[in-house]
């Protein structure tokens, strides 16, 4: 099976850097992906990672290590706007699991002036 | 159409009635899943179709909740015999494949109460 952990809650102040952390455990992995949620809305889709590494897009940077089980997003230049719920999903990699997305509960993050 | 459109947008039904929701995705998206979300707890994953089949159903809480796609297009998840338990946010998503760096596209979803 898959099992995915993520904090809870987070509170960060505008301006500032935030590093949400997820870790996984998977049968099989074929990617990890970040959605962004705000509250009553669809999540939106941020960021991909199959390849250990960084991948940066704006203010947005997500971090993967396979071998360790492990991702995170780094949000920088905290605005009001980010305050949402941050989603870490991970598509597997056996048959009837290669398709969907199981994700986490997600990281409340609220940031305060 | 540009996105994924859920109806409807709300539905209040009484236990032990049926329920529809459709969910008609993007153009030319041949991966279609089913997502549950109740008050505070993440996303439940249901049921993933790969044009009009369906793979993996293994999400399906109970033989009370079927799904059905046709044209490899709109979904329509119909719940029988509605308990209050079902109450939560049912959410489509598409996606152009079911691999690689392809995520989803979430519709707004049904925000479906049993009273």
């Amino acid at each position: 099976g898959q099992n995915i952990d993520q904090p809870t809650e987070m509170t960060a102040t505008e301006g500032a850097i935030v590093q949400i952390n997820c870790t996984y455990q998977t049968s099989g992995f074929n990617g990890l992906f970040w959605y962004q949620q705000h509250a009553g809305e669809a999540p939106t889709f941020l960021s991909y990672n199959v390849l250990d590494g960084l991948e940066e897009k704006g203010r947005f940077s997500s971090f993967l290590s396979r071998s360790k089980g492990y991702s995170y997003l780094l949000l920088k230049e905290l605005q009001m706007k980010d305050s949402a719920s941050y989603l870490c999903a991970v598509r597997g990699l056996n048959t009837g699991t290669a398709s969907k997305l199981t994700f986490g509960t997600g990281t409340r993050l609220q940031v305060t002036l | 159409g540009a996105g994924v459109s859920q109806s409807p947008s709300n539905k209040v039904t009484e236990k032990g009635k049926d329920v529809e929701l459709r969910c008609d995705p993007i153009s030319g998206h041949t991966a279609l899943y089913w997502y549950r979300q109740s008050l505070g707890q993440g996303l439940e994953f249901l049921i993933y179709f790969q044009g009009n089949s369906a793979p993996d159903k293994s999400g399906l809480p109970s033989d009370r909740f079927s799904a059905e796609r046709t044209g490899g297009s709109v979904s329509t998840l119909t719940i029988q015999r509605t308990q209050q338990e079902d109450s939560a946010v049912y959410l489509c998503a598409s996606s152009r494949r079911d691999r690689g760096p392809y995520g989803y596209t979430f519709g707004s979803g049904t925000r479906l109460t049993v009273v």
